[in-house]
C-alpha cells in the first residue's frame, strides 16, 4: 500500500528566506503526487501536482516541487517565503485504483518576521 | 465557480448520539470523498462515493456511513459517537474517477463529542 512520510513536523523560517519541505513516498508504481496547504481553520488548497513528464513542477503562490524517483521524494520549495505562507503543508500520493489518496502527517510552517 | 461546501461548520454532540454532516461538491463533479482529520493523526481517508455508490472505504468501523444523492451531494453519518470521533471532517470532490484525479476540498465540519 502507498504511504507518505513528511519527516519534519514543524519548520520555522525567516521571512524572505528560502524554504524546502520534505516528502518521501512509498508506492510500487509511478505515483501521482500532490502538495496541499491548509491555513488555520480552513480546508486544503491544492498547491501543485505531479503526474508524469517534467520532474520539476510549478504551482501556485510561487511554489515548486521536484520529483526524484531514485530517492522516492517530492520536496516542495519556495525561494522566498512570505508571512502569509505560514500554514500546514501536506504531501499526498494518489493511486491508480480506488482513488485512495494517502496524506503525510503534515509540516507546520512558521514564518518569523 | 463555487467550491466544495460543507455544513454545518461546527457540530457539538454528546457521546452515543448520531451526527450528520453534509457536503455539496463542485458543480460537475461526480465523486465525493470524506476524510477525518483528528488532532495528531493527520488526514485519514474515510469514504469515497461516485455516481451514488460507495466505491471505497477506509479503515473505519461501520458506524461511519454515508450516502450520495442524485445531485451528487453527500452525507456522512456517524452513529454511536465516541469521544475520539472529535475531529475536523473534510469533504472533497473530483470531476471523475480516473487515476490521480485531483481532489478539491471544502472547509470542513468540526465535530466535538462531549
Amino acid at each position: 500500500a502507498q504511504s507518505v512520510t513528511q519527516p519534519d513536523i514543524h519548520i520555522t523560517v525567516s521571512e524572505g528566506a528560502s524554504l524546502e519541505l520534505r516528502c518521501n513516498y512509498s508506492y510500487g508504481a509511478t505515483p501521482y503526487l500532490f502538495w496541499y496547504v491548509q491555513s488555520p481553520g480552513q480546508g486544503l488548497q491544492l498547491l501543485l501536482k505531479y503526474f508524469s513528464g517534467d520532474t520539476l513542477v510549478q504551482g501556485i503562490k510561487g511554489f515548486e516541487a521536484e520529483f526524484k524517483r531514485s530517492q522516492s521524494s517530492f520536496n516542495l520549495r519556495k525561494p522566498s517565503v512570505h508571512w502569509s505562507d505560514a500554514a500546514e503543508y501536506f504531501c499526498a500520493v494518489g493511486t491508480w485504483t480506488n482513488n485512495d489518496m494517502r496524506f503525510g502527517a503534515g509540516t507546520r510552517l512558521t514564518v518569523k518576521p | 465557480e463555487a467550491g466544495v461546501t460543507q455544513s454545518p461548520t461546527h457540530l457539538i454532540k454528546t457521546r452515543g448520539q448520531q451526527a450528520t454532516l453534509r457536503c455539496s461538491p463542485i458543480s460537475g463533479h461526480t465523486s465525493v470523498y470524506w476524510y477525518q482529520q483528528a488532532l495528531g493523526l493527520g488526514l485519514q481517508f474515510l469514504l469515497w462515493y461516485d455516481e451514488g455508490e460507495e466505491r471505497n472505504r477506509g479503515n473505519f468501523p461501520p458506524r461511519f456511513s454515508g450516502r450520495q444523492f442524485p445531485n451528487y451531494s453527500s452525507e456522512l453519518n456517524v452513529n454511536a459517537l465516541e469521544l475520539e470521533d472529535s475531529a475536523l471532517y473534510l469533504c472533497a470532490s473530483s470531476e471523475g474517477t480516473g487515476a490521480g484525479e485531483t481532489q478539491y476540498f471544502g472547509p470542513g465540519t468540526r465535530l466535538l463529542v462531549l
